[in-house]
Parts: C-alpha cells; structure tokens; sequence
C-alpha cells in the first residue's frame, strides 16, 4: 500500500484554467503538507494542516486553496493558472510538526 | 529564522569510493537536522535525523551523519558509494520551538561513475 499518494501524477492544463491536485495518506499522520519544487529543484513549502488546522500558509498566491476535509487528506486546488505555476508539487505528511516528513511521488504540472 | 546552506551543487564520484555531502545550517539553538535523498521522479526519503544525542547518526543504505556544532555542520557520508546511490541529496533543518516549518537545502546532485 502506498503511505502518501497524489493524483494525477502528470497534469498539462492551459494558462486561465482551474485545476486540483489530491493527496491521501494512510499513515495515520496529523500533519500534512504542500511543498512545491522548481525547476532548479528548490523546495518550498507552502501550506501545512495539523489535524484538518491550517498552521503554515506561506506567501502564496491567493490563487491556491488548499482544503482538508479530514486528517487524511489534503487536496491544493489552484485558480487561474499561470506560466509560473508549472512545478512538481508534492504532499507530505508526518506524525507531528517537524517529524519525519513522507513524501507523495509528486505531481508535474504543466501550464501552457 | 534558520537557514540550512548545501555548498556543492554537483558532485560526481567513482563507484567504491568515498562521499560526504556538506551542510551547514544558521539556527541559535540546537536544530532538528534531517538528510533526504530523491531519485529522479520520485518523492524524498528520509536517510537519516538528529534531534538530539549521539551526534553521529546511522541511516538507511549505509549513510551516516554527524552534528558538528561548533562548525554548524550536518555533513552527510558513506565509506563506499554505489551507482544506485545517483541522486539530489536535500539536507533541511527545523527549528523547536521557533517555527513548525522545515527549511530545505538547495539539493547536491550526486553522480556515480562506474
């Protein structure tokens, strides 16, 4: 079974539209995470929920929503996408802040 | 704020020999310190922590590291390198009781020759 998974895995979307990302874990974590890798591979992180709690929403457009409907998911809906937006993002999870993090394969978005 | 510093973007290495990977971190108090390794397409996995104790830390594939506070130093090593071992190693580091957020590395590609 996979501990931290993400859908789609690939995603080309048009520039304007709207597009969502999903992640599940079934580690039974309370923290979970969006972090998004460039094309130079720099990670950052952008959001983090503690028990379904948005605790780490970093300086990201407001074009990014993140939602959890429970502890084990974490779904990033994005608005309007741009150029810029193409990345890997991927979904983390761990079972306390600052724990070890588990990461999903990633989804590559590309905006065109 | 902490910051974490990895100082070599690329190395390349011979298969058997050595490694280490620098790290150095900026933080007023002992950090959480944490080695990722990526492959190409996939997610991060953990190799190895430092919370605190031991300084020298055992990991998976036969990677160790060890906390060096005088020099602020988390630098990762392997006595003999595999050609499975080719991928970007990301050193990140969190703060207790500052910030809940890790702040990863800039990622150092590791390349395997035969």
């Amino acid at each position: 079974d996979t501990a931290v998974s993400q859908t789609p895995k690939y995603l080309v979307t048009q520039m304007g539209n709207d597009k969502s990302i999903k992640c599940e874990q079934n580690l039974g974590h309370d923290t979970m995470y969006w972090y998004k890798q460039d094309s130079k591979k720099f990670l950052k992180i952008m959001f983090s929920y503690n028990n379904k709690e948005l605790i780490i929403n970093e300086t990201v457009p407001n074009r990014f929503s993140p939602k959890s409907p429970d502890k084990a998911h974490l779904n990033l809906h994005i608005n309007s996408l741009e150029l810029g937006d193409s990345a890997v993002y991927f979904c983390a999870s761990s079972l306390r802040q600052l724990d070890t993090q588990y990461f999903g394969p990633g989804t590559r978005l590309t905006v065109l | 704020a902490q910051s974490v510093t990895q100082p070599d973007i690329h190395i390349t290495v011979s298969e058997g020999a050595s490694l280490e990977l620098r790290c150095n971190y900026s933080y007023g108090a002992t950090p959480y310190l944490f080695w990722y390794v990526q492959s190409p397409g996939q997610g991060l996995q953990l190799l190895l922590k430092y919370f605190s104790g031991d300084t020298l830390v055992q990991g998976i594939k036969g990677f160790e590291a060890e906390f060096k506070r005088s020099q602020s130093s988390f630098n990762l090593r392997k006595p003999s390198v595999h050609w499975s071992d080719a991928a970007e190693y990301f050193c990140a580091v969190g703060a207790p009781g500052n910030t809940d957020k890790l702040i990863f590395g800039t990622g150092t590609r590791l390349q395997v020759f035969p």
